[in-house]
């Protein structure tokens, strides 16, 4: 069984300030892969992250960057620089052994001006 | 444009009344996958394939069923829907040979089963 935690169910952050969303993990499976997707109001899913089990490197995608420690089983997603775009739901996710998916229940971020 | 659809995108029912939401992708992709979106409980996987005429259970799968006889297809059938199954539903692809990568969304479709 894999379970997926998001324990941040809202944040703030200051536009053009960085920001962290938590995201721990659970699995049994030793190769696994963790993602975190986008969903502003309008309702689509972007992806926006990934991260391989046995990445030793932390992703990092433009001003998105997965902060993965393995020992903690966490893989929290920083945003840097803050845009009002970034408003949004965020979901962190975990593909096993059999490519099962669970996601987390999110966090809305909101931009402040 | 590669894209995955669904439709309809938006669906109301009656308790009893079969249907079926379609979902097609045009990237040649293996992976394909259904989630529903409710309030408070993120995305959950009802079922997914990897590959034509293999699918499986995912963590949510009572009172759906899907079949996956071409690669581009994917169609998610509720014979029987009740309420508790009004949800979004999404369904997703991902790139071929490389198991669950990135994922790539339909639009979803809300579905009202009254």
């Amino acid at each position: 069984a894999q379970k997926i935690t998001q324990t941040q169910p809202g944040m703030f952050v200051q536009e053009k300030e960085a920001v962290t969303l938590d995201c721990t993990y659970d699995t049994s499976d030793q190769s696994y892969g963790l993602f975190w997707y986008k969903q502003p109001s309008s309702g689509e899913m972007i992806f926006l992250i990934y991260q391989g089990s046995y990445d030793e490197q932390n992703a990092t995608e433009g001003r998105y960057s997965l902060n993965f420690q393995k020992a903690r089983k966490s893989a929290n997603l920083v945003i840097s620089a803050s845009q009002l775009g970034d408003s949004a739901m965020y979901f962190c996710a975990i593909s096993g052994g059999y490519q099962k998916v669970t996601f987390g229940t999110g966090t809305k971020l909101q931009v402040i001006p | 444009e590669a894209q995955v659809t669904q439709n309809p995108r938006y669906l109301i029912t009656v308790t009893g009344k079969k249907l079926t939401v379609t979902c097609s992708q045009n990237m040649n992709h293996e992976y394909m996958s259904w989630y529903r979106q409710d309030p408070g409980l993120g995305l959950r996987q009802i079922y997914y394939s990897m590959n034509v005429e293999v699918t499986d259970k995912g963590d949510v799968p009572e009172g759906y069923k899907v079949s996956r006889k071409e690669k581009r297809n994917f169609p998610l059938i509720l014979e029987s829907p009740s309420p508790n199954q009004t949800s979004l539903y999404f369904c997703a692809s991902s790139l071929p040979g490389q198991g669950v990568d990135e994922q790539y969304f339909g639009p979803g479709t809300r579905l009202t089963v009254t």
